[in-house]
């Protein structure tokens, strides 16, 4: 079992606001990855870390920030939240030397921003 | 361009029918092809697929690729009103670890 996790899993905020999303794995997995998906569409990526200390934006970075400066935790943060920022946001790790490129994603975030 | 291609984009079927999902991608440094099943919320891992012409199997779920045509199928025999879901495929370039999405199926199940 995937042992990943986000916080809040909920979330309704005025338009401005700045907020952060978390994301936590406790599988030790050195890649993580944000995504943005919209109710039947597909999935965007957002930003994805290597590692530690390192971050790349990806397709769609929406206005947001990333950083990486311990393993297990992968925050997404919007620095002024806006209506077409309402979507899901989903984090996902992987391990490639464990043998396989499965991705392992968490619950998800429902945003909602008045 | 680096893209995936899902057809159906929605089937509608009932149930003990036989469903094939189609993948196709449009770049050929590849390094490997997922699918997964998306019901409520997050995707669930079915399969992952790096060489052609090798079927995976679990149940009554089988995928296969072919890196020749740069495609893949996820065969459903006997379908049951809980494989209702989307399902997505992505690849992975190789060189990168990037995950390429696809719009999904989306396929449903009736009684």
């Amino acid at each position: 079992e995937a042992d990943i996790y986000q916080t809040p899993r909920y979330l309704v905020i005025g338009t401005g606001k700045k907020i952060t999303l978390e994301c936590s794995q406790t599988m030790g997995h050195d890649k993580m990855y944000w995504y943005q998906q919209d109710p039947g569409m597909e999935l965007h990526l957002i930003h994805y870390s290597y590692g530690v200390n390192s971050t790349e934006k990806g397709d769609l970075s929406s206005e947001s920030t990333v950083s990486r400066i311990r393993t297990e935790h992968f925050p997404l943060t919007l620095e002024s939240a806006r209506p077409s920022h309402t979507s899901q946001y989903l984090c996902a790790s992987s391990d490639p030397t464990r043998g396989t490129y499965e991705q392992y994603f968490g619950p998800g975030t429902r945003l909602t921003v008045t | 361009e680096d893209k995936v291609v899902q057809s159906p984009l929605s089937l509608v079927v009932h149930e003990g029918d036989t469903v094939t999902l189609n993948c196709s991608y449009e770049v050929t440094n590849f390094r490997s092809l997922l699918w997964y099943k998306q019901e409520k919320k997050a995707p669930t891992f079915l399969f992952m697929l790096t060489s052609s012409g090798i079927e995976k199997k679990s149940g009554r779920l089988s995928s296969i690729l072919d890196k020749k045509e740069l495609f893949s199928i996820l065969n459903i025999t006997a379908t049951q009103t809980g494989d209702s879901a989307v399902y997505l495929c992505a690849k992975i370039t190789s060189g990168t670890y990037k995950y390429i999405f696809g719009t999904g199926t989306r396929l449903k199940v009736l009684a």
